[in-house]
C-alpha cells in the first residue's frame, strides 16, 4: 500500500491555460475526494466519488472545473482557462466504505497535494 | 450547510505544556475526524471519533455529539506537535461529504 499519490506536485501555468491533476487512491478505497486549500484556510470540499459515480459537487466547482473517475480507480481534476484565483493546493483523499468496521465510518487518507500557481 | 468552528485560532505553547483544542459544529454529524497538517502540508488523520473518547499516546479526543462539540487534548507538548489541527465533520444529511473547520495553528517553543 503506497498511500494516496498525486501528480504533479507542483504546477506553474499562465492565466488562460488548462491544467490537469491526477490522483491515485489507495487501491481498495472506493471513495475519492477533491479539496482545495488556500494559504491560512482549511481544506474546502470540491467533490467526491463513490466508485465511478460523482455523488456531489460543491458550488465552488465552477463550469471551468471538471473531475472524473473512470472505472472507479484514479481520478483527474481539470481546470480550464485558469485564473489567478485558482492558485491553491489541490488535495485528494480516499476512504473505504467498510460497513463491517463501523457504521458510517469514513476515515480520510490524504495525498501530499498538487500546488497550482497561476501567473 | 453545516458550520464548523474551531478555537482558539492560534496557540503558542512552551514545550511540555498541555492544551485543549475545541471544535463546535452546527448540526448533527455521522462522522468526525481530527487531522494534523505538518509544516510541509501533509494532512495526517489523528482520530476518527463521532462520539465518545479515544486516546493515542499523548493525544486524546472526546466528542459529545448531543452537544455538538469535540475536544482534542495534547499533553506534554513537543516541538514536533507544531502545525495546524483541523476538525472535519460529515453531516447526517450530507451523504459522505466531509467539511473542515478553519483550524487551530499551534506553535510549540523549545
Amino acid at each position: 500500500d503506497t498511500g494516496v499519490s498525486q501528480n504533479p506536485r507542483h504546477k506553474i501555468t499562465k492565466r488562460g491555460q488548462n491544467v490537469t491533476f491526477r490522483c491515485d487512491p489507495i487501491s481498495e478505497h472506493n471513495r475519492l475526494y477533491w479539496y482545495r486549500q488556500t494559504l491560512g484556510q482549511g481544506p474546502e470540499f470540491l467533490t467526491y466519488f463513490q466508485n465511478e459515480a460523482q455523488l456531489e459537487k460543491s458550488r465552488l466547482l465552477s463550469d471551468r472545473f471538471s473531475a472524473e473517475r473512470p472505472k472507479g480507480s484514479f481520478s483527474t481534476l481539470e481546470i480550464q482557462r485558469t485564473e489567478q484565483g485558482d492558485s491553491a493546493m489541490y488535495l485528494c483523499a480516499s476512504s473505504l466504505d467498510d460497513i463491517g468496521l463501523q457504521s458510517g465510518a469514513n476515515v480520510l487518507t490524504f495525498g501530499a497535494g498538487s500546488r497550482l500557481t497561476v501567473l | 450547510g453545516i458550520q464548523v468552528e474551531q478555537s482558539p485560532p492560534d496557540l503558542i505553547l512552551q514545550e511540555g505544556a498541555n492544551s485543549t483544542l475545541r471544535c463546535n459544529f452546527s448540526d448533527s454529524v455521522n462522522n468526525l475526524q481530527w487531522f494534523h497538517q505538518n509544516p510541509w502540508g501533509q494532512l495526517i488523520n489523528l482520530f476518527y471519533i463521532p462520539s465518545g473518547t479515544k486516546q493515542n499516546g499523548r493525544l486524546s479526543a472526546t466528542t459529545v455529539a448531543t452537544e455538538r462539540y469535540s475536544l482534542l487534548y495534547i499533553s506534554s507538548s513537543q516541538t514536533t506537535d507544531s502545525g495546524v489541527y483541523f476538525c472535519a465533520v460529515g453531516p447526517y444529511t450530507g451523504g459522505f461529504k466531509t467539511i473542515f473547520g478553519a483550524g487551530t495553528r499551534l506553535f510549540v517553543k523549545a
